[in-house]
Order: C-alpha cells, then sequence, then structure tokens
C-alpha cells in the first residue's frame, strides 16, 4: 500500500504554545488530506478535508483559527494547533488519497501524533 | 442512533480461535465498506475493502457485507497474538472520500 509519513509522533508542549504536525505522502501525489482526531477509546473523529491549493474545508464545531491547515503541495499537508490548551491534548492522524495509487477509493493513514498539553 | 455501531469490547480469544467482528450501519448511502487495524498509538493499517455484498478473503481475513441487513463483519481465523489490536470498521458512500468510522474493537488473542 502506498506511504504517509507523520512527524512528530509525540510532543509535549506548554499551555498557549503552537504545534506544528506534517504529513507527507512518500510515493504517490495525495489530492486530498484528512485530519483525524481520537480521543482515548473512542474512534477517529474527521476534523477537516484539505485539497492541495485550496482551502481547507472544516467539519461542524472545529475552530479554523484553531486549526489551521496548509496544502501547499502534492505531497504535504501540515496541521497547526495554535495557542494549544490541555483540552487540545489528543491523538492526531493524517490519512491521504490520490492518484496513480491501486485504487483512488482507499485512504491510507499516517502514524499519528500523539500530543499532549501541559 | 449512531451511523455506525460497533461493540468496543475488549474481546479476549485463545491463540487459534476464529474471531468474529461486525459493525452496523443505519445509512443506505454507505457503499464502500473497510476494516482497519489500529495498534496502540498508531495510526490505521488498511487490511479489508470491499464494495459489494458478500464475502472477501485474504490470507486468514475474510471479510463480510450483508447490504440488506446492513451488517458487516471481519472474520480472522488461526488468531494470533500479533493480531492483538483495535479493530476499525470504516464506510462511505459513492463518491465521496470521507469516511464514517465505527468506535473500534479491542482484541486481544492469548497465547
Amino acid at each position: 500500500g502506498a506511504v504517509v509519513s507523520q512527524h512528530p509522533s509525540w510532543v509535549i508542549c506548554k499551555s498557549g504554545t503552537s504545534v506544528k504536525i506534517e504529513c507527507r505522502s512518500l510515493d504517490f501525489q495525495a489530492t486530498t488530506m484528512f485530519w483525524y482526531r481520537q480521543f482515548p477509546k473512542q474512534s477517529l473523529m474527521l476534523m477537516a478535508t484539505s485539497n492541495e491549493g485550496s482551502k481547507a474545508t472544516y467539519e461542524q464545531g472545529v475552530e479554523k483559527d484553531k486549526f489551521l491547515i496548509n496544502h501547499a503541495s502534492l505531497t504535504l499537508s501540515t496541521l497547526t494547533v495554535t495557542s494549544a490548551h490541555p483540552e487540545d491534548s489528543s491523538f492526531y492522524i493524517c490519512s491521504a488519497r490520490g492518484t496513480g495509487i491501486d485504487s483512488n477509493e482507499k485512504l491510507f493513514f499516517g502514524s499519528g501524533t500523539q500530543l499532549s498539553v501541559l | 442512533q449512531k451511523e455506525v455501531e460497533q461493540d468496543p469490547g475488549p474481546l479476549s480469544v485463545p491463540e487459534g480461535a476464529i474471531v468474529s467482528l461486525n459493525c452496523t450501519y443505519s445509512n443506505s448511502a454507505f457503499q464502500y465498506f473497510m476494516w482497519y487495524r489500529q495498534y496502540s498509538r498508531k495510526g490505521p493499517e488498511l487490511l479489508m475493502y470491499t464494495y459489494s455484498s458478500g464475502n472477501k478473503e485474504d490470507g486468514r481475513f475474510t471479510a463480510q457485507v450483508d447490504k440488506s441487513s446492513k451488517y458487516i463483519s471481519l472474520f480472522i481465523r488461526d488468531s494470533q497474538p500479533s493480531d492483538s489490536a483495535t479493530y476499525l470498521c470504516a464506510m462511505k458512500g459513492a463518491g465521496s472520500y470521507q469516511l464514517t468510522f465505527g468506535k473500534g474493537t479491542k482484541l486481544s488473542v492469548i497465547p
């Protein structure tokens, strides 16, 4: 399957600081990337969908000014959690779909980033 | 009623057992069905992908879809300790790339 790399895998930060998470498609061009959040023992909740070169579409209840998403190239999307607070502590996962892989109906996930805000 | 229901478990089985994992859904627009395996603090890994009613087999894994009952299953034969993980069902409608996930079932295979 296609490879999606997510970095960092773990980050601890102080309340009020900003954290950037990177998501890269390594062997295909990701036309669309998705950002999810997963709380302990809960399912993945879609936060936003981003298409390369355009603004992200946020799900209801997700603050677009707090969770900044940039998808400037076909292989890289970033999620920046601005002014992070302890309630933002969660497991963040990106996924990507693209062209040129075995099926553009399939989504491939990054390895996730555990964010802990002190 | 949630769109996708999945028993969170935990489910504990002895090594070599057949495991049955299930999800039900309410949205008849869902046409594509997936099973993902997620190890602790890792991203989900796609195991099975189906889009028609019936069975699809891949090694020790069999995915089953019954669209009339809105019910999907994943069977794991000859379960191994390395199969211990959380299994998530996911589904989406035609022409959509947004997945709706179940809560996941935590499976432990005891040696």
